[in-house]
C-alpha cells in the first residue's frame, strides 16, 4: 500500500533561513507520481511541484529546490532565504498511475517563518 | 481564470441534520475529486467524478454520504444525519482527464462543525 510520512510536524525558523522539509514514501509500484503542495491559512491547496519516478533530477524554481532520492524513498523540499509569506502547511503526495483516484497525502509540516 | 469554488466556506450544524456542500470546478475540467481533511492531518479521499460518473468510493465515504455530478459540471455533497466525527473540512479538487496523475487543483474548502 502506498504510504507518505512527513516525519515533521511543526518547523520554526527566522526569515532568511534555509529550511528542508522531509518526505519519505513507501509504494510496491515502479511508476508513481510525488506531489508538493503549499496550504496557506486561507486553506486552498496550491500546487508546487509533480515529479515522476524515472525523473530524479532535482529541481530548482527560484527559492523552492527539490532532491529525489530513490534509493532513500525520499522527496525533500529546500526553501533558500524564507520569507514570512512561506508561512504554510506543506503536504508531500504520492499517486500511481492506475490509481490516479486515490492521491496519498502525508500528515503535512506547519512551517512558521518569523520576522 | 476562476478557480476551484466551493460553498459555503463554513457550516455549524447540530448532530443529526443534514448538510449539503456545492463544488464548481474549473469549467474545462472533467475530473472532480472531494477529499475531507481533518485537524493536523493531510486531505484523504473520499471519492471521484468523471463527467458526471461516480467512478470510485473510498471506504470512508459512508452510507450517510452522497455525491453527485449530475451534468458533469458542479458538484454536490450531502451528509445525512450528521455525526460530530464527521467535523472536518471537505475539498474539492478538479483536474482533466487523459494524462495520469496530473496536479490537482483545489478549492478553499468547507468547514463543517456539527455541534
Amino acid at each position: 500500500a502506498q504510504k507518505v510520512t512527513q516525519a515533521q510536524t511543526e518547523i520554526s525558523v527566522v526569515e532568511k533561513e534555509d529550511v528542508t522539509l522531509d518526505c519519505v514514501y513507501e509504494t510496491r509500484d515502479t511508476t508513481y507520481y510525488l506531489f508538493w503542495y503549499k496550504q496557506p491559512p486561507s486553506g486552498e491547496l496550491v500546487f508546487l511541484i509533480r515529479r515522476n519516478s524515472f525523473d530524479e533530477q532535482n529541481e530548482i524554481s527560484g527559492r523552492y529546490s527539490w532532491n529525489f532520492q530513490k534509493s532513500t524513498s525520499s522527496f525533500n523540499f529546500t526553501i533558500t532565504a524564507s520569507q514570512v509569506v512561506d508561512s504554510a502547511v506543506y503536504f508531500c503526495a504520492l499517486s500511481e498511475p492506475y490509481n490516479n483516484n486515490d492521491m496519498r497525502f502525508g500528515a503535512g509540516t506547519r512551517l512558521t517563518v518569523k520576522p | 481564470d476562476t478557480g476551484v469554488s466551493q460553498d459555503p466556506r463554513h457550516k455549524i450544524t447540530k448532530r443529526g441534520q443534514n448538510v449539503t456542500f456545492r463544488c464548481d470546478p474549473i469549467s474545462e475540467h472533467n475530473r472532480l475529486y472531494w477529499y475531507r481533511q481533518t485537524l493536523g492531518q493531510g486531505p484523504e479521499f473520499l471519492t471521484y467524478f468523471q463527467n458526471e460518473a461516480q467512478l470510485e468510493k473510498s471506504r470512508l465515504l459512508s452510507d450517510r454520504f452522497s455525491a453527485e455530478r449530475p451534468k458533469g459540471s458542479f458538484s454536490t455533497l450531502e451528509i445525512q444525519r450528521t455525526e460530530q466525527g464527521d467535523s472536518a473540512m471537505y475539498l474539492c479538487a478538479s483536474t482533466t482527464s487523459g494524462a495520469t496523475n496530473e496536479k490537482l487543483f483545489f478549492g478553499s474548502g468547507t468547514q463543517l462543525s456539527v455541534l
